[in-house]
């Protein structure tokens, strides 16, 4: 089974509007954590947002936020009033305490922004 | 200050040569990490580092990979009698250390082709 799940391959979004990227996860360790990185089409791989499995609120950083949704398991990404520099790849990815610090990515969805 | 610093940034290669790459984490990085990306795909986690620990390498995908790392520093990778498979960018992390709100900061990858 796929512990990271993220179902859409592509996205457009208008400039200046905001987009939710999808992400679902699967895991039964109860302690873990949840992380995006972006991926531009230059190949740095840039941290944007993190969720532990026992925060209380969800997690914003200026224009993201993460949509988490522990029942459901799901942390969706939020980027607000996107903007031209948004267009990159997107990967959701979470490190399961009891299996040490690997990161397991899902296989990314790609966010095109339109002027 | 200094990002994680990977060597060479292309290597082209001829199927069965071996070839060694390089990672420089962030100073005072405890935490080590070593990840396959192959084109159009998410990062497949290989190999990590945590202090003086023995290192998880339950995500080598054969035993012609390798890696080590030296005085808690700079890591080599390893891949023996390569196979055009083996062809993808493989990026390193690094992380202060192994707790789960720790992000891990990657390198721009070394992008290995195997001709």
């Amino acid at each position: 089974a796929q512990k990271i799940t993220q179902t859409q391959p592509g996205m457009f979004v208008q400039e200046k509007e905001a987009v939710t990227l999808d992400c679902t996860y699967d895991t039964s360790d109860p302690s873990y954590g949840l992380f995006w990185y972006k991926q531009p089409s230059s190949g740095e791989m840039i941290f944007l947002i993190y969720q532990g499995s026992y925060d209380q609120q969800n997690a914003t950083e200026g224009r993201y936020s993460l949509n988490f949704q522990k029942a459901r398991k799901s942390a969706n990404l939020v980027i607000s009033a996107s903007q031209l520099g948004d267009s990159a790849m997107y990967f959701c990815a979470m490190r399961e305490n009891n299996q040490g610090g690997k990161l397991i990515f899902g296989q990314g969805t790609e966010l095109s922004v339109k002027p | 200050g200094a990002g994680v610093s990977q060597s060479p940034s292309n290597k082209v290669t001829e199927k069965g040569k071996d070839v060694e790459l390089r990672c420089d984490p962030i100073s005072g990085h405890t935490a080590l990490y070593w990840y396959r990306q192959s084109l159009g795909q998410g990062l497949e986690f290989l190999i990590y580092f945590q202090g003086n620990s023995a290192p998880d390498k339950s995500g080598l995908p054969s035993d012609r990979f390798s890696a080590e790392r030296t005085g808690g520093s700079v890591s080599t990778l390893t891949i023996q009698r390569t196979q055009q498979e083996d062809s993808a960018v493989y990026l390193c992390a690094s992380s202060e250390g192994q707790v789960n709100n720790q992000p891990q900061h990657f390198g721009d990858g070394t992008r290995l082709s195997i001709l």
